[in-house]
């Protein structure tokens, strides 16, 4: 079955500090990935996503850039953190290039002090 | 683009009554609808979908419905429980190759 992992749960960056969040998938071939961010505890946004390696649409502007150097690895960066960046960011894929449901990684509760 | 719309934000039901959440989505050609549950803290866990060729399709006491005409889907949840209180998610999505996007949210919380 499907997997996604992501690390790490909970990081805590001051403002200016860069970021790298990875998420990996198994148990599948040719997902979609996604970045989203869910701040105070509500909504999903979807920050960015792709389809393939080297892949990546951004749907909103932002301070923040995603990678995807490989088909299971997805990655979230920013090279200078903003308070607004303080969010629980959740990477997810769905197999079948997008055509089935979408799994969650356990989510990473960043915290820009 | 896609837009995913749900209501109500919240909702407070009596345990044992039912609950329904709506969304409507903007573009015909999605179709693949799912419905999430995301307890406090934790992440999104899918509950039940639907694909744009059925109309209704139940498991024990969730249902959901897809009217394609009307561009809407609904989340049934009969004879709640406390342990149904969560943020409930509905998404839509066209399919191969294309991104799920998310409506807002609902919070539902079931008072005993």
């Amino acid at each position: 079955s499907q997997t996604i992992h992501q690390w790490p749960a909970t990081l805590v960056q001051p403002v200016g500090s860069p970021l790298s969040l990875e998420c990996t998938v198994e148990g599948t071939s040719n997902p979609n990935l996604y970045w989203y961010r869910q701040a105070a505890g509500r909504g999903l946004q979807l920050l960015f996503y792709s389809v393939g390696i080297g892949q990546i649409s951004s749907e909103v502007p932002q301070n923040l850039s995603a990678s995807r150097p490989q088909d299971r690895q997805f990655i979230l960066s920013s090279k200078k953190l903003l308070l607004s960046d303080s969010g629980f960011y959740l990477c997810a894929g769905s197999r079948d290039r997008g055509r089935t449901e979408a799994f969650f990684g356990q989510g990473t509760r960043l915290t820009v002090v | 683009g896609e837009n995913v719309e749900q209501h109500p934000s919240t909702l407070s039901v009596q345990e044992g009554d039912s609950a329904v959440i709506k969304c409507t989505y903007s573009d015909s050609a999605s179709n693949y609808f799912p419905w999430y549950k995301q307890e406090l803290g934790k992440r999104p866990q899918l509950i039940i979908d639907i694909r744009s060729n059925v109309g209704e399709k139940k498991d024990q006491r969730i249902a959901v419905t897809l009217n394609k005409t009307a561009k809407h889907f609904s989340l049934h949840i009969t004879e709640t429980q406390p342990e149904d209180s969560a943020v409930y998610f509905c998404a839509a999505s066209k399919g191969y190759g294309n991104k799920l996007v998310f409506g807002a949210g609902t919070i539902l919380r079931v008072k005993s």
